[in-house]
């Protein structure tokens, strides 16, 4: 069975300090992580996704994950926040066997100016 | 430009009446999702189909239904069946065949039932 885990529902960072959304997994088969942000009343937009060629992945505005296979765990970076990075942002693996994907509860960010 | 366009934006119903949701894509996706979001429960799986003319239940089919006709179009009807409808629900769509192709969501429908 596969699942993930967002620790910490809610995340508030001075503007300038580092972002860091944690995500753990679980999955009998290897994963594709992936991270996704949410603006209010918006769909899900792709951060980044893990597809097994770089454990460091690089993804859009300035985020970074960092896949690690023996902590089960894809968490998110960004070295200096931005006021336009407070939005919820979502941890969600997919295995390839009826192509499902499973989401976190979401972590929402709160950047403090 | 490609992308999954969700109809109306805010619906308003009131209690006892089917409701249909529009989800209609243009990326050529074989496989269409929908999913309930509710705050802090994250996203739900409603149904998803992998091609026309077939589909699947997930966690939380109970007083949904869904058609997939064409290949474009994932329509979702709430139904009175369902005992809490109000939500925000996401359409997505995604490759079916390509190797660890993401989702791709389209801007939501918040539907009131009151």
């Amino acid at each position: 069975a596969q699942s993930v885990t967002q620790l910490g529902s809610h995340v508030s960072v001075s503007e300038g300090a580092l972002v860091l959304l944690r995500c753990n997994y679980s999955s009998s088969v290897p994963p594709y992580l992936f991270w996704y942000v949410q603006y209010p009343n918006q769909g899900l937009q792709l951060l980044l996704k893990y597809t097994s060629a770089a454990t460091l992945v690089k993804g859009i505005n300035g985020f970074e994950a960092e896949f690690k296979k023996s902590e089960t765990s894809f968490h998110l970076t960004k070295p200096s926040a931005h006021m336009s990075d407070a939005a919820e942002y979502f941890c969600a693996v997919s295995v390839r066997t009826g192509n499902q994907f499973y989401f976190g509860t979401g972590t929402s960010l709160t950047v403090i100016p | 430009d490609g992308g999954i366009t969700q109809s109306p934006k805010y619906l308003f119903r009131k209690e006892g009446q089917n409701v249909t949701l529009s989800c209609e894509q243009n990326l050529n996706h074989d496989a269409m999702y929908w999913y309930r979001q509710d705050p802090g429960q994250g996203l739900r799986l409603i149904y998803y189909s992998q091609i026309v003319n077939d589909f699947q239940k997930g966690d939380i089919a109970e007083g949904y239904s869904v058609s997939r006709e064409k290949k474009e179009s994932f329509p979702l009807t709430v139904t009175s069946a369902q005992k809490n409808p109000t939500a925000f629900y996401l359409c997505a769509s995604s490759n079916w065949d390509s190797y660890n192709s993401p989702l791709h969501f389209g801007n939501g429908t918040r539907l009131t039932v009151t």
